[in-house]
C-alpha cells in the first residue's frame, strides 16, 4: 500500500515553455502533498505544501507565479513550471502524507527529471 | 533555524556487518522521525518511522530514538551490497506536517 505515482518520469523542454507534472496517490487519499526539488548530490529541498481544495503554501524563496500548484482532488496534485529556464532543470519529487493511525508518514513518487534546453 | 545533522560519509562497512547511521536534530519539540533510503537517481523510500523513545525493529533495521539527547539512529544488521545507498533522516517539525531532511549519509557495503 501507500503508492504514489508521478508523470512524466522524464521531460525535456525548450526554454520559455511550460511543463506540467502530475502526482497521484494510487491507493490512499492525501489531503496534503508536498513538492520537493533535488539538485545533484544535494538533499531534498521543500518547495511547497499542497492542500486539497486550498491554495498551496510556498517555502521562502520559491516563486509562486513560476511554480503553479493545484490540488484539485484527494488523489491528485499538479506542479506546473511556467516559462522554464535552464536553471529550473532538476529532479522534482512529490510526496503524499498518509493520514492514518500510523502517524504522519510521507510516501514519495518516483520523481520527474526535468531538463530545460 | 531548525536543523537536522547527519555525517555525509561515505560510511563503508563489510558485507554482513552492522551499519550504524546517526542523526541529530535541533527542534526539541519534534515528535516524529523517519529514515528514508535513496538510491542514486531515484526518489526516497521510507524504511522506518519512530515516534517514541527507545528501539523499533523491522527486519534487519532498528531505529533508535532518544528525545532527551535529540538524536535518532538507524542500525542495519547483516548489511548487504544492495543496502549501499544514501540514508536520509527526516524530522517532522513541531506544529507542522513538514519534514526537515538531513543531507544524508552515503553507505557503502563492501562485498
Amino acid at each position: 500500500g501507500a503508492v504514489v505515482s508521478q508523470h512524466p518520469s522524464r521531460v525535456i523542454c525548450k526554454s520559455g515553455t511550460s511543463v506540467k507534472i502530475e502526482c497521484r496517490s494510487l491507493d490512499f487519499q492525501a489531503t496534503t502533498m508536498f513538492w520537493y526539488r533535488q539538485f545533484p548530490k544535494q538533499s531534498l529541498m521543500l518547495m511547497a505544501t499542497s492542500n486539497e481544495g486550498s491554495k498551496a503554501t510556498y517555502e521562502q524563496g520559491v516563486e509562486k507565479d513560476k511554480f503553479l500548484i493545484n490540488h484539485a482532488s484527494l488523489t491528485l496534485s499538479t506542479l506546473t513550471v511556467t516559462s522554464a529556464h535552464p536553471e529550473d532543470s532538476s529532479f522534482y519529487i512529490c510526496s503524499a502524507r498518509l493520514t492514518s493511525g500510523r502517524g504522519y508518514e510521507q510516501y514519495f513518487g518516483p520523481g520527474t527529471r526535468l531538463t530545460v534546453t | 533555524q531548525k536543523e537536522v545533522e547527519q555525517n555525509s560519509g561515505p560510511l563503508s562497512v563489510p558485507e554482513g556487518a552492522i551499519a550504524s547511521l546517526n542523526c541529530t536534530y535541533s527542534d526539541r519539540g519534534s515528535q516524529s522521525f523517519f529514515w528514508y533510503r535513496q538510491y542514486s537517481g531515484k526518489s526516497p523510500e521510507l524504511i522506518m518511522s519512530i515516534y517514541s523513545n527507545g528501539d523499533k525493529e523491522d527486519g534487519r533495521f532498528t531505529a533508535q530514538l532518544n528525545k532527551a539527547s535529540q538524536y535518532v539512529s538507524l542500525l542495519i544488521r547483516d548489511s548487504q551490497p544492495s543496502d549501499s545507498a544514501t540514508y536520509l533522516c527526516a524530522v517532522m517539525g513541531s506544529g507542522t506536517y513538514k519534514y526537515i531532511f538531513g543531507t544524508g549519509t552515503r553507505l557503502k557495503v563492501l562485498a
